[in-house]
């Protein structure tokens, strides 16, 4: 079995400053690796994915990834964050041989002005 | 394209009613989810279903069952409501099951209360 932990529950950060979501899991397999943005009163979407290839994976609204095979992470990334980019980050794994996600318990980006 | 819709929006349910929470995609995907978000506990799978016509239950199906008729509908049912199903429900769907690296497409949610 997989699991996916997301190391912090809050993260409260200034606008422009950089951030770093953390993302750590565990897996007897090969996993495809997901991030989610949900922002406030909404669905979850996609962020960014990985799934083969070079391990840093650009997304959606600045953001990047990195994929760290032998420190089973998944860190997501942005240089410089917004007051838009308040939401709930999820991380996600997918072992090999399954096609239904594990999700970690969300971060929660919190950009004060 | 509206993707994934779901209603009701929100619903004040009291204990012991039934309840049905509709699901519809027009994006013709086969696989289909249904999530429930708790604070702090993140997203838990309830039941899923591969294709029309088969269903699988998920990490926590006590208390709720489902049923695929066709492609787009997803319908999720409480026979008889417990303040513990209180939870905001996200009904989800990809593209083709059995496939690792399809990500996951959304609806707005069901807030839902019990009392």
């Amino acid at each position: 079995a997989q699991s996916v932990t997301q190391l912090d529950s809050q993260v409260p950060v200034f606008e422009e400053a950089p951030v770093e979501l953390r993302c750590n899991y565990s897996s007897s397999v090969s996993v495809y690796l997901f991030w989610y943005v949900q922002y406030p009163n909404q669905g979850l979407q996609l962020l960014l994915k990985y799934l083969s290839g070079s391990t840093l994976v650009k997304g959606i609204n600045g953001f990047e990834a990195e994929f760290n095979k032998s420190q089973t992470s998944f860190h997501l990334r942005k240089p410089s964050v917004h007051i838009s980019d308040t939401a709930e980050y999820f991380c996600a794994v997918t072992p090999l041989g399954s096609y239904i996600p594990t999700f970690g318990r969300g971060t929660s980006l919190i950009v004060h002005p | 394209i509206a993707g994934i819709t779901q209603a009701p929006t929100s619903q004040i349910l009291a204990a012991g009613r039934r309840m049905t929470l509709r699901c519809t995609q027009d994006m013709r995907h086969n696989a289909m989810y249904w999530y429930r978000q708790d604070l702090g506990l993140g997203l838990r799978l309830i039941h899923y279903s591969n294709t029309a016509g088969t269903t699988g239950k998920g990490e926590v199906p006590d208390g709720y069952s489902v049923s695929r008729a066709n492609t787009d509908d997803f319908p999720l049912t409480l026979a008889s409501a417990v303040p513990s199903q209180t939870s905001v429900y996200f009904c989800a769907s990809s593209e083709q099951a059995g496939v690792p690296y399809n990500e996951q497409f959304f609806g707005p949610g069901t807030r839902l209360t019990v009392l």
